[in-house]
């Protein structure tokens, strides 16, 4: 069953922490995407990558980390450098590039506490 | 970079009706146009989508409309029904632009009334 996978689908991190969310896919897509939504903001992009070990600034990269070793995977680290991370994340994967249909996991829901 | 306006942010309608919803884009050597349906706590899933080189695209109730001169496009559902409540995203992209990002709309929250 091919799909994009997220985990967790929530997320509790403390102020001053760093956590990562979980990113695969196994559709052996070669793109794939962090967007982060809040209420009302649509989906704003923060990191994509169209191959390995390669990747791109989004709109809203700082305070975001992603890499990418593997094809099937682009986990995205959130750090204590990110001001207002409490919302919700979504990866997203396409084959080459977004002029063909995006696949979104079913998204990770992060809360500063 | 591109820029994609989007609206009305909510639109009700009783069921039966059509919805139409709106969508600006500022770079002219874009594209590709999706429209996305998230509904309450899933994913965005592709509804339709439109290239440049058509003007009009329909898929049973819903169609999608392209004006590249004047640099809009829209999304007609007719016939509403209730599981067409949801929040709907367009798009753009530029895959000549170098940076092949898809830029999204803010949304549209539509309720569609028994």
């Amino acid at each position: 069953d091919g799909g994009i996978t997220q985990s967790p689908k929530y997320l509790f991190r403390k102020e001053g922490q760093n956590v990562t969310l979980s990113c695969e896919q196994n559709l052996n897509h070669d793109a794939m995407y962090w967007y982060r939504q809040d209420p009302g903001q649509g989906l704003r992009l923060i990191y994509y990558s169209q191959i390995v070990n390669d990747f791109q600034k989004g709109d809203i990269a700082e305070g975001y980390s992603v890499s990418r070793e593997k094809k099937e995977s682009f986990p995205l680290t959130v750090t204590s450098a990110q001001k207002n991370p409490t919302a919700f994340y979504l990866c997203a994967s396409t084959r080459r590039s977004m002029n063909t249909e995006a696949f979104f996991g079913q998204g990770t829901r992060l809360t500063v506490v | 970079g591109e820029n994609v306006e989007q609206h009305p942010s909510t639109l009700s309608v009783q069921e039966g009706d059509s919805a139409v919803i709106k969508c600006t884009y500022s770079d002219s050597a874009s594209n590709y146009f999706p429209w996305y349906k998230q509904e309450l706590g899933k994913r965005p899933q592709l509804i339709i989508d439109i290239r440049s080189n058509v003007g009009e695209k329909k898929d049973q109730r819903i169609a999608v409309t392209l004006n590249k001169t004047a640099k809009h496009f829209s999304l007609h559902i007719t016939e509403t029904q209730p599981e067409d409540s949801a929040v709907y995203f367009c798009a753009a992209s530029n895959p000549q632009g170098g940076s092949e990002k898809l830029v999204f709309g803010k949304g549209t929250k539509l309720t569609v009334n028994p």
